[in-house]
């Protein structure tokens, strides 16, 4: 079946520190692929997507490249902020499955 | 603004009570779900529901049931609860149709502690 592979945390980064999250997924057909964070307190919300192979999904400073060669879809940043400490999930979806897939999360912390 | 809105953030029940969860969405979503969020677990999906009352089991099923009879409305059931659904539960909804990427707009979750 359709599975999320993410690296462990907890991850603990200093502020303006460059941030690497790393996700593989294991899927049939043609995913789309999500990262979600979860601040503390709240829901998810979606951070960022790509939905075919060679996009590269962006928002608020954070980048994912759907590699479809490696099955990956790490999430990065140059320049990290306190403000980024949350908790950060990789998810796919087959097309027309409906259904997101989650990885089990990875909790970044940003010391001032 | 769109918007998932679960009934309560925190609740505290005892053990063998029956126990509701509620959630609502604006966005005329088909789909919606309830998920569970442990640490290191991640989200384990419980149910799902792709229609007005329709539902379907997820990954985790057992001590949990699902009432959808409004298209905006999905609530969580525990016939009984016990100390082992200590958790926090996310409830979600998405669209369908051509084009739809399946993502999922989120609640801010309720916390249920089971004593």
């Amino acid at each position: 079946g359709n599975s999320v592979t993410q690296m462990e945390g907890p991850v603990t980064l200093s502020e303006e520190a460059f941030l690497t999250i790393n996700c593989t997924y294991t899927a049939t057909g043609y995913p789309s692929l999500f990262w979600y964070v979860q601040y503390p307190g709240e829901g998810l919300q979606l951070l960022l997507k790509a939905t075919k192979a060679d996009d590269k999904g962006s928002n608020k400073g954070f980048e994912a490249t759907y590699r479809k060669e490696t099955t990956s879809f790490h999430l990065e940043k140059g320049s990290v902020q306190v403000s980024d400490s949350a908790v950060y999930f990789c998810a796919l979806s087959e097309r027309g499955a409906q259904k997101l897939v989650f990885g089990q999360g990875t909790r970044l912390t940003i010391n001032p | 603004d769109v918007k998932v809105t679960q009934s309560s953030r925190y609740l505290v029940k005892r053990t063998g009570e029956k126990v509701f969860l509620e959630c609502v969405q604006d966005m005329d979503h088909e789909n919606m779900f309830w998920y569970r969020q442990d640490p290191g677990l991640g989200l384990r999906l419980i149910y799902f529901s792709y229609d007005v009352k329709m539902k379907e089991k997820g990954d985790i099923p057992e001590g949990y049931s699902v009432s959808r009879e409004k298209k905006e409305r999905f609530s969580l059931i525990l016939e009984s609860a016990s100390t082992n659904q200590t958790s926090m539960y996310l409830c979600a909804s998405s669209g369908t149709g051509w084009g739809n990427t399946g993502e999922l707009f989120f609640g801010e979750g309720s916390r249920l502690t089971v004593l």
